[in-house]
């Protein structure tokens, strides 16, 4: 299957840094990115889905200005999480779709300090 | 305080035995469903997938069983292994244009003894 890299896999920060995971789609080209929250032995929520060169759509409940979401091409997506705070830790995994099928990536531990 | 959180299924079994998971989704506007299996500190895994206008679909050791009726999925590992512990979610999509935007189920932690 076509494969999504995520990086980092993992990451500290302190608390009020903000932290960029990048998303990339390196054999396709995915139209749609869509960006999830894990915590703890819960299952994956979306947070946002973003359309190439358009803006993110949030899903209720994610604030669009903690977490920033940039889609500038067809093999790249970033979220940024700005002013982290510990409750923010989480695992996050982005997925590519270029249409018919999506693609997930491995993943970033994030843990804030 | 107590923190209160999720807690997920849990499915115990001998390698060897067949494994069955169970799903129940929401939306009866949702035309394609996959399971996925996550291992620790990794991503979801693509298992077998079905869409809507069918009721059963087979793969490799798996085979998964739609029932629309009653909003119900299901995912049948045969000759189960030490190797398939994980956990397992269902995820649906709503269609429409969205695709590949998933609502995935509470998911299932499946252990495999030898």
């Amino acid at each position: 299957g076509a494969v999504v890299s995520q990086h980092p896999s993992w990451v500290i920060c302190k608390s009020g840094t903000s932290v960029k995971i990048e998303c990339r789609s390196l054999d396709f080209q995915a139209t749609t990115m869509f960006w999830y929250r894990q915590f703890p032995k819960q299952s994956l929520m979306l947070m946002a889905t973003s359309n190439e060169g358009s803006k993110a759509t949030y899903e209720q409940g994610v604030e669009k200005d903690k977490f920033l979401i940039n889609h500038a091409s067809l093999t790249l997506s970033t979220l940024t999480v700005t002013s982290a705070h510990p409750e923010d830790s989480s695992f996050y995994i982005c997925s590519g779709s270029g249409g018919t099928e999506a693609f997930f990536g491995q993943g970033t531990r994030l843990t804030v300090v | 305080g107590e923190s209160v959180g999720l807690h997920l299924p849990t499915l115990s079994v001998q390698e060897g035995d067949n494994s069955i998971i169970n799903c129940a989704y929401s939306n009866s506007a949702s035309d394609y469903f996959i399971w996925y299996k996550q291992e620790s500190g990794k991503g979801p895994q693509f298992i077998i997938d079905i869409r809507s206008n069918m009721d059963k679909r087979q793969g490799q050791r798996v085979t998964v069983l739609l029932n629309k009726t009653v909003k119900h999925l299901s995912l049948q590992i045969a000759a189960t292994q030490p190797g398939d512990s994980a956990v397992y979610f269902c995820a649906e999509n709503a269609g429409g244009t969205s695709y590949g935007k998933l609502t995935f189920g509470q998911g299932t932690i499946l252990t495999v003894h030898p």
